[in-house]
């Protein structure tokens, strides 16, 4: 069975400094991996994404993650953070065969001023 | 505009009447999935369609029913609701084509209360 582990429930940094937010996965199978963010009050949308080709991804707002397969981790790296970046950060796992998707517990990413 | 739209966005319920939350999306996508969401656990995947009249549970779907007649919709039926069923409840589609990237998009949230 696949599951997703984020081994920290909150993070909070300040302003400008860099953070890195944990996932950690287990699976038998070739997997997708995803980052979505929730904002307050809103649903959650695509951050990035991992299905196949180079390890390293990166979203339009600056942060990356680097798929792990020995470690089985993609953890999520931005250098310097902004208020902005405050909200829920849900690293997700996909079988590339088949269509269940687990979600991991969630870490909130407070950035203080 | 692309969406996934749900209704109604706010519910509160008394224990043992049946609810449907609907659930559509205009992207036409093969796939879509309900997930409750609760402090501390995450995302929980309730049931998901990989198209028309295809359902298939998720990791929660004890005290759920869905249907998948038509592919814009995936209603989430709720025949005798309890109140540990209090959640937050999203809505998500996708496309299955092998050329997709496979990015859920999700519906804005139906917050339940069931009394």
């Amino acid at each position: 069975a696949q599951s997703v582990t984020q081994l920290d429930s909150q993070v909070p940094v300040f302003e400008e400094a860099p953070v890195e937010l944990r996932c950690n996965y287990s699976s038998s199978v070739s997997v997708y991996l995803f980052w979505y963010v929730q904002y307050p009050n809103q649903g959650l949308q695509l951050l990035l994404k991992y299905l196949s080709g180079s390890t390293l991804v990166e979203s339009i707002n600056g942060f990356e993650a680097e798929f792990n397969k020995s470690q089985t981790s993609f953890h999520l790296r931005k250098p310097s953070v902004h208020i902005s970046d405050t909200a829920e950060y849900f690293c997700a796992v996909r079988g590339s065969s088949y269509d269940k998707v687990i979600f991991g517990p969630g870490t909130s990413l407070s950035v203080i001023p | 505009e692309a969406q996934v739209t749900q209704n109604p966005r706010y519910l509160i319920t008394v224990t043992g009447k049946k609810l449907t939350v609907t659930c559509s999306q205009n992207m036409n996508h093969e796939y879509m999935s309900w997930y409750r969401q609760d402090p501390g656990l995450g995302l929980r995947q309730i049931y998901y369609s990989m198209n028309v009249e295809v359902t298939d549970k998720g990791d929660v779907p004890e005290g759920y029913k869905v249907s998948r007649k038509e592919k814009r919709n995936f209603p989430l039926i709720l025949e005798s609701p309890s109140p540990n069923q209090t959640s937050l409840y999203f809505c998500a589609s996708s496309s299955r084509r092998a050329s997709s990237s496979y990015e859920q998009y999700f519906g804005p949230g139906t917050r339940l209360t069931v009394t």
